[in-house]
Order: structure tokens, then C-alpha cells, then sequence
């Protein structure tokens, strides 16, 4: 199945540092959405974007629509450590198929 | 609590045994889904029901066997389990209410180990 590019792979930041991590798709999609995953638990729903342009927050997280509705941007201000995780991305058409990014895992250093 | 459980939480087998995960969502969602996870390859699709007695196949369908008779529902069966499936299975649910307002939710997994 198709696999969402995600960038970067991997991050290690300074808390209190922003994170900046995106996703891109060769298809287009109506619905992006992104997700965090913590070691041993499942994917939880960060923000939902349906609208090409879109800016979406959730506190300190921000999330954008692409113009080109083929990518998304995820934002994260002054990072904590609890910000420590896998993020990824799902973009859908249908609401009965879902791709997903290959991840972005985030380390906080205190 | 509302929201989507899955049973176990972790589970050992032996192969050729027969295992089932069970997954239980309370908001009336049409859509239910089990993906597995593994490293190297995220999340894999392995079927989906769209409504009660409604299933299809998704990516790694083979070996699985997938029912759903109430919609709050959707167990994943192993009839005869293999060691390539020790994964983390994930079931989820949606609902396409109309065009660009989706979203799915996950369970908090099965961690699944086949000796």
C-alpha cells in the first residue's frame, strides 16, 4: 500500500525548542490528519485538517493543510518532554482508506 | 468507558494455534478497521468492515479472518497462527459522515507474540 513520505526520520531537540516535521503524498487527499504514538500504546489523534490551506492548533501543536492538498505541516512550540514520541501523518479520500507516514520519532533533551 | 478497547492486551501463542483479538468501540461508527505494526513497515491494513456483516480485504489480508455482526464489534481471528505474525495489531474506527470529515480512532493495541 502507499506509504506517506514523512521528514525527518528522526529528531533530537532541546526542550523548549520548536519542531517542525512534514508529510507529502504524489496523490492528493480531502482529509489529512496527524497522529502521536507513545512506546507500548496506540496512535492517538493530534489534529484533523479537511481544507486545503487550513491552519489547525491544538495548544502548543499547529497543523497545515497543504495548498497542493499533497502535503501537511506539523508544528510543535517550545517542545517538553513529554513531547517525546512517534508522529505521524494520514491522509483519506474515502473514510475506508487511510494512508499513513512512516513516522517521525522526536527526543526532548532536558 | 467510551471509545475503542481491544482484548487482550498482550497475548503469547504457540504456532497453529487458533487466536482471536477482540476489538469493542462505543460510538456507533461504521467503519472498523485491524492493522498490524511492525518495524520497517508501519501500519498495514489487514481488513476492514464498513458496516455489520460488511468486510473487505486490505493489504495483508492472508491468514486472518475478520466478522462483524454488531457494529460495535470487529474480532480479528489467526485461524492457525505463524511466527511472521508477532506484531502489534491496532483496531480502529471512522465515520465517513460526509465528503473531507473523517476521522479514525485507534484502540490501544494487542501486542501478539507466536513462539
Amino acid at each position: 500500500g502507499q506509504q506517506l513520505n514523512q521528514s525527518p526520520q528522526s529528531m533530537f531537540i532541546q526542550e523548549g525548542e520548536d519542531v517542525s516535521m512534514n508529510c507529502t503524498s504524489s496523490s492528493i487527499f480531502n482529509t489529512w490528519l496527524w497522529y502521536k504514538q507513545d512506546p507500548g500504546e496506540g496512535p492517538v489523534l493530534l489534529i484533523a485538517l479537511y481544507k486545503a490551506g487550513e491552519l489547525t492548533s491544538n495548544g502548543r501543536l499547529t497543523a497545515q493543510f497543504g495548498i497542493t492538498r499533497k502535503d501537511s505541516f506539523l508544528n510543535i512550540s517550545a517542545s517538553i518532554p513529554s513531547d517525546v514520541g512517534i508522529y505521524f501523518c494520514a491522509g483519506t479520500n474515502t473514510g475506508n482508506q487511510f494512508y499513513f507516514g512512516t513516522g517521525t520519532s522526536l527526543t526532548v533533551i532536558p | 468507558d467510551a471509545g475503542i478497547t481491544q482484548s487482550p492486551r498482550y497475548k503469547i501463542t504457540e504456532t497453529g494455534r487458533q487466536v482471536t483479538l477482540m476489538c469493542h468501540q462505543t460510538w456507533s461508527h461504521s467503519y472498523m478497521f485491524w492493522y498490524r505494526q511492525d518495524l520497517g513497515h508501519g501500519l498495514r491494513l489487514i481488513y476492514y468492515s464498513a458496516a455489520a456483516d460488511i468486510t473487505d480485504k486490505g493489504e495483508v489480508p492472508d491468514g486472518y479472518v475478520v466478522s462483524r455482526s454488531k457494529t460495535e464489534n470487529f474480532p480479528l481471528t489467526l485461524e492457525s497462527a505463524t511466527r511472521s505474525q508477532t506484531s502489534v495489531y491496532f483496531c480502529a474506527s471512522s465515520e465517513f459522515q460526509r465528503e473531507g470529515t473523517d476521522t479514525q480512532y485507534f484502540g490501544p493495541g494487542t501486542r501478539l507474540t507466536v513462539l
